[in-house]
């Protein structure tokens, strides 16, 4: 079946380093994708969003890059900090549908 | 202001006991999802709440799972016949209107069912 799913487990990182978190996604249909952040002991935490219309879009210290043409998703922390360590999900939906997927994740660990 | 919030934060319960699992969700949100998030996995949708509408129960992996809302207020997760495979944590996540909005998580309830 169609998923989201994420390329690598585990990321480490040097404090100060940039940090890209990579996802692919096969369903064609997707027009919506979702990061979230997820510290451990608590719920996921919106990070940011893109609509398929988008192929870039900026936050604080973070950028979600879309490209629709290999249906992969990345997200690029500036400058990442210890306080940046948690998993991070994607989450894909298509056509209106209210019913996200999710990935596994991918773990981000930041040395100081 | 208050969040979503999830009650117990922690249930260990043996094989074949029913759990009630509850949900606060942040006031005025008049969506509601549970999800289930087992050890290293992403988030598993599980049911769907949308103000007064018939509730989307696609996610429920088995009719030992059931899920309550009255209105647009809690929310309670009920588990019958708890397995070993039920353990897990349940999260909660609330939204002013439609996925499309921001979903707003709540702690979860870690389950073991031993």
């Amino acid at each position: 079946g169609e998923s989201v799913g994420l390329h690598l487990p585990t990321l480490s990182v040097q404090e100060g380093d940039n940090s890209i978190i990579n996802c692919a996604y096969s369903n064609s249909a997707s027009d919506y994708f979702i990061w979230y952040k997820q510290e451990s002991g608590k719920g996921p935490q919106f990070i940011i969003d893109i609509r398929s219309n988008m192929d870039k879009r900026q936050g604080q210290r973070v950028t979600v890059l879309l490209n629709k043409t290999v249906k992969h998703l990345s997200l690029q922390i500036a400058a990442t900090q210890p306080g940046d360590s948690a998993v991070y999900f994607c989450a894909d939906l298509s056509g209106g549908s209210y019913i996200p997927t999710f990935g596994r994740g991918t773990s981000l660990i930041v040395h100081p | 202001g208050a969040g979503v919030s999830q009650s117990p934060s922690n249930k260990v319960t043996e094989k074949g006991k029913d759990v009630e699992l509850r949900c606060d969700p942040i006031s005025g949100h008049t969506a509601l999802y549970w999800y289930r998030q087992r050890l290293g996995q992403g988030l598993e949708f599980l049911i769907y709440f949308q103000g007064n509408s018939a509730p989307d129960k696609s996610g429920l992996p088995s009719d030992r799972f059931s899920a309550e809302r009255t209105g647009e207020s809690v929310s309670t997760l009920t588990i019958q016949r708890t397995q070993q495979e039920d353990s897990a944590v349940y999260l909660c996540a609330s939204s002013p209107a439609i996925m499309t909005d921001t979903q707003y998580f709540g702690p979860g309830t870690r389950l073991t069912v031993l």
